[in-house]
């Protein structure tokens, strides 16, 4: 199994980002994927995951409002976005599933 | 939801050294807590799953135990690719997923 995500974004505060990470070597449909983040030289954040198989997600009440989670089968891809960015809101995020993680994606937001 | 406390947060140690971090469960987790290892600019890597499961690949001088709320990690003879930074990890499909909050592991 492996998860390939997106490159590095900087981002002004009050924009978007989002990030992708693409599936392969495993049934996509078959784990749930979860997002996770981690703030420079900070610890692991769990941020929610999605069900690729349905769609259904479950977001941390942190990010309710700014986070959306979706995924496309047909190229077993998800997708992370999270809007009106903030300061601290700079960290690696992570895709991952039970064992595996994505290589992580630097987002910046700088003004 | 479930928190999990690791110890210690610093740990000196020397090569050929036996180390322990330990980490506990708010509540019953059965076995499933995971414990990965880090290091500076990369994704986090799994060592162990379901408390004692050796991932494959990784060296038998990595070993876990425990369940319900206590578990154990340990590094026997560590090694000078073993210095790191290593977590543990509440995990199920459903969840939330909750770490411990990392134990840096020095060179003495």
């Amino acid at each position: 199994a492996q998860l390939v995500q997106s490159g590095p974004e900087v981002k002004k505060p009050g924009a978007s980002v989002k990030v992708s990470c693409k599936a392969s070597g495993y049934s996509f449909t078959g784990y749930y994927m979860h997002w996770v983040r981690q703030a420079p030289g900070q610890g692991l954040e769990w941020m929610g995951w999605i069900n690729p198989k349905t769609g259904v997600t479950n977001y941390v009440q942190k990010f309710q409002g700014r986070i959306t989670m979706t995924r496309d089968t047909s190229i077993n891809t998800v997708y992370m976005e999270l809007t009106r960015l903030k300061f601290d809101d700079t960290a690696v995020y992570y895709c991952a599933r039970v064992g595996y993680w994505g290589q992580g994606t630097l987002v910046t937001v700088s003004s | 939801d479930i928190q999990m406390t690791q110890s210690p947060s610093t740990l000196s140690a020397s090569v050929g050294d036996s180390v322990t971090i330990t980490c506990r469960a708010s509540q019953s987790i059965g076995n499933w807590l995971a414990w990965f290892q880090q290091k500076p600019g990369k994704a986090p890597k799994l060592l162990i799953y379901e408390a004692s499961s050796l991932e494959s690949g990784v060296p038998s001088r990595f070993s876990g135990s425990g369940s319900g709320t206590e578990f154990t990690l340990t590094i026997s003879s560590l090694q000078p690719d073993d210095f790191a930074t290593y977590f543990c990890q509440h995990y199920n499909t459903y969840s939330p997923w909750t770490f411990g909050q990392g134990t840096k592991v020095e060179i003495k």
